[in-house]
Parts: C-alpha cells; sequence; structure tokens
C-alpha cells in the first residue's frame, strides 16, 4: 500500500495567513493526488485532484503543488471559512489511502 | 445537483453484519465514468477506504477489508450497498458513501455520513 504522511497534524493561524499543508507519498505517485477539506460534522469536501487542479466552485486561494513525493496545499489568505481538517489521498492506485489530516486552527 | 444519502442502523452489535444502503439522486448511478465508494471515519481518527463498486456489478475492494466486505449495486433504485460481517468494536465510524472518479480516483460529491456504532 501507498502511505500518505501528512504534517502538521496540527497548525495555528490567524485570518489572513498564509498557510502550508505537506504530503509525503511514500513512493512516487507522479501527480495522482487529491486534497480535501473536512469541517466539524460534515463530509470531506474535494479542494483540488490531480495534485494541483481546482476542482470547480472552490476558491483561488487554494492551490496545489508537488515536488517528487512531496505534495503541498497553500492557502494564500486564510479565511474564516478555511479553519478545518484537511486531507491528501493518493489516487494512484489501489488500495486508495489518505493521509491523517492536518486541522488548521486558530 | 448529484446528492448521496447513507442509511441503515446506527447500532450493531458485536459479530453481527452492518448494512448500509447509499441512494443516489439527481443523477444516474449507471454513469460510464464513475465507481461508487464507500469511506469510513472512526471518531477523531482519519479516512479509510473501503471498497467501491461500478454500475455493471464490478468492485474494488481495501485488501485489509476483504474478507469481510461485500458491496452490492441496484441499478433499479439508483442504490449500492455496504455489508460487514464480523463486526468489533474497532468498526465503530462515520460511514460515508461517495461518487468515484473512474480515472481520476477522486471521491466527489460525498454522502453526510451515517455513525455506525458496534456495541452491545
Amino acid at each position: 500500500d501507498i502511505q500518505m504522511t501528512q504534517s502538521p497534524s496540527s497548525v495555528s493561524a490567524s485570518v489572513g495567513d498564509r498557510v502550508t499543508i505537506t504530503c509525503r507519498a511514500s513512493q512516487g505517485i507522479s501527480s495522482w493526488l487529491a486534497w480535501y477539506q473536512q469541517k466539524p460534522g460534515k463530509a470531506p469536501k474535494l479542494l483540488i485532484y490531480a495534485a494541483s487542479s481546482l476542482q470547480s466552485g472552490v476558491p483561488s486561494r487554494f492551490s496545489g503543488s508537488e515536488s517528487g513525493t512531496d505534495f503541498t496545499l497553500t492557502v494564500s489568505s486564510l479565511q474564516p471559512e478555511d479553519f478545518a481538517t484537511y486531507f491528501c489521498q493518493q489516487t494512484k492506485s489501489f488500495p486508495l489511502t489518505f493521509g491523517g489530516g492536518t486541522k488548521v486552527e486558530v | 445537483q448529484l446528492q448521496l444519502q447513507e442509511s441503515g442502523p446506527g447500532l450493531v452489535k458485536p459479530s453481527e453484519t452492518l448494512s448500509l444502503t447509499c441512494t443516489v439522486s439527481g443523477g444516474s448511478i449507471r454513469s460510464s465514468n464513475h465507481y461508487w465508494g464507500w469511506i469510513r471515519q472512526p471518531p477523531g481518527k482519519g479516512l479509510e477506504w473501503i471498497g467501491s463498486i461500478y454500475y455493471s456489478g464490478s468492485s474494488y475492494y481495501n485488501p485489509s477489508l476483504i474478507s469481510r466486505v461485500t458491496i452490492s449495486v441496484d441499478t433499479a433504485k439508483n442504490q449500492f450497498s455496504l455489508k460487514l460481517t464480523s463486526v468489533t468494536a474497532a468498526d465503530t465510524a462515520v460511514f460515508y458513501c461517495a461518487r468515484h472518479d473512474q480515472i481520476e480516483n477522486w471521491f466527489d460529491p460525498w454522502g453526510q455520513g451515517t455513525l455506525v456504532t458496534v456495541s452491545s
């Protein structure tokens, strides 16, 4: 199985901050990576797929990038509605696997 | 727009079978571009893919659960279902159903999720 390791597990931030979350794959997955946002008591929401493609309707302050087996989700200017937990998911092969999550909190 | 809704018992006894159904509305489950998947999340923990099914019945399972999981599809009702046998407390989780892109393997949209507790 491909293991996905997210860091940090939590990050404290303020409105307007630039926030960066990292996900590392245990083996090469090319650009086969998705990012999700999950708010308390809600289902995850797809933000980015193919490492850097923004899902329709997602604000442009969200962006994704990759460097080898390291992937980054960046929120350029954190908004109040962005305080949530973020998960990465490798989409290269079965079994599909997720990172452990990063909680963005005040 | 496409919506998914999970349904089923919220409490299951240890050693019994967990059964959930996902009803798809606003679109057809007979999509040539999508699978239909189940994902679970133990309270306060991360996400685990359980398995996915195509409308034809072809299915893919997480090897960690393959001996206990069956996913089926009912195209007439626009539903797909999950059965997980021999449950233990470790199976307590919020279970989500979601549309699974056949090419990109992402999940969108998701159902709201249903908490299933395994307890006697």
